[in-house]
């Protein structure tokens, strides 16, 4: 089983309110990623955990607040975002070996954020 | 720094036709290579990589490629082209820094 799961798929925020993403696995994979996606345009990395701690920001704006509660579970907390932040937003999750080398990612379905 | 081209926007095929889309990669080190498909408001799918060994990789759905390290290319093809194989397709490249590089990304349409 290789699913990833991601709630809601859809989500609509004004630019005052307070949202969380969220992303599941039980794949026993513990490096997990949050992408963002714009059309047509290939992901973004935004957010790296390696055994549940954060590894790599990749410059993310504090709108945007990862955590990662357990090895199953990765959330993205937002808040007053910018209408510029409506994407696709993707989870991903792979092995890590322990020498640190990372295996396949596996994506999520997304979520689609639209910010007014 | 590594990087991928994905040099065509857009690949047009007849179903039933074989296909090819191109990829082309910089890596320093051993690169390690993948081919990623989304269809229209869905996540990645992966569909194979490429680490070590035989340098023609099969995947899922029919989907092959063929690594080339002399010409740094990693082409998706697929022998008879279907319909619902129309879809966004993303090349990637990791090297022992384990991020993903992404392409551009490739649109694939195949007419009936």
């Amino acid at each position: 089983d290789t699913e990833v799961t991601q709630t809601p798929k859809h989500l609509v925020m004004g630019m005052t309110n307070k949202k969380s993403l969220k992303c599941e696995q039980h794949m026993g994979h513990r490096a997990m990623y949050w992408y963002k996606q714009k059309a047509k345009k290939p992901p973004e990395l935004m957010f790296v955990y390696s055994y549940e701690k954060l590894s790599i920001n990749e410059s993310v704006p504090s709108r945007f607040s990862p955590e990662c509660p357990n090895s199953s579970l990765l959330n993205l907390h937002l808040h007053a975002l910018q209408p510029e932040d409506s994407a696709l937003y993707l989870c991903a999750s792979s092995q890590v070996s322990r020498d640190g080398l990372t295996d396949t990612q596996y994506f999520g379905p997304g979520t689609r954020l639209t910010v007014l | 720094a590594q990087s991928v081209a994905q040099p065509e926007d857009q690949v047009n095929v007849a179903e039933g036709n074989p296909l090819t889309v191109k990829c082309t990669y910089s890596v320093s080190g051993n690169p390690y290579l993948f081919w990623y498909v989304q269809y229209p408001n869905r996540g990645l799918q992966f569909l194979l990589k490429y680490i070590t060994g035989d340098n023609l990789v099969k995947g899922s759905y029919g989907f092959e490629a063929e690594f080339n390290k002399s010409q740094t290319s990693f082409h998706l093809k697929k022998p008879s082209a279907l319909v619902s194989d129309s879809a966004l397709y993303f090349c990637a490249v990791k090297n022992a820094g384990n991020m993903l590089t992404f392409g551009g990304g490739t649109r694939l349409m195949v007419k009936p």
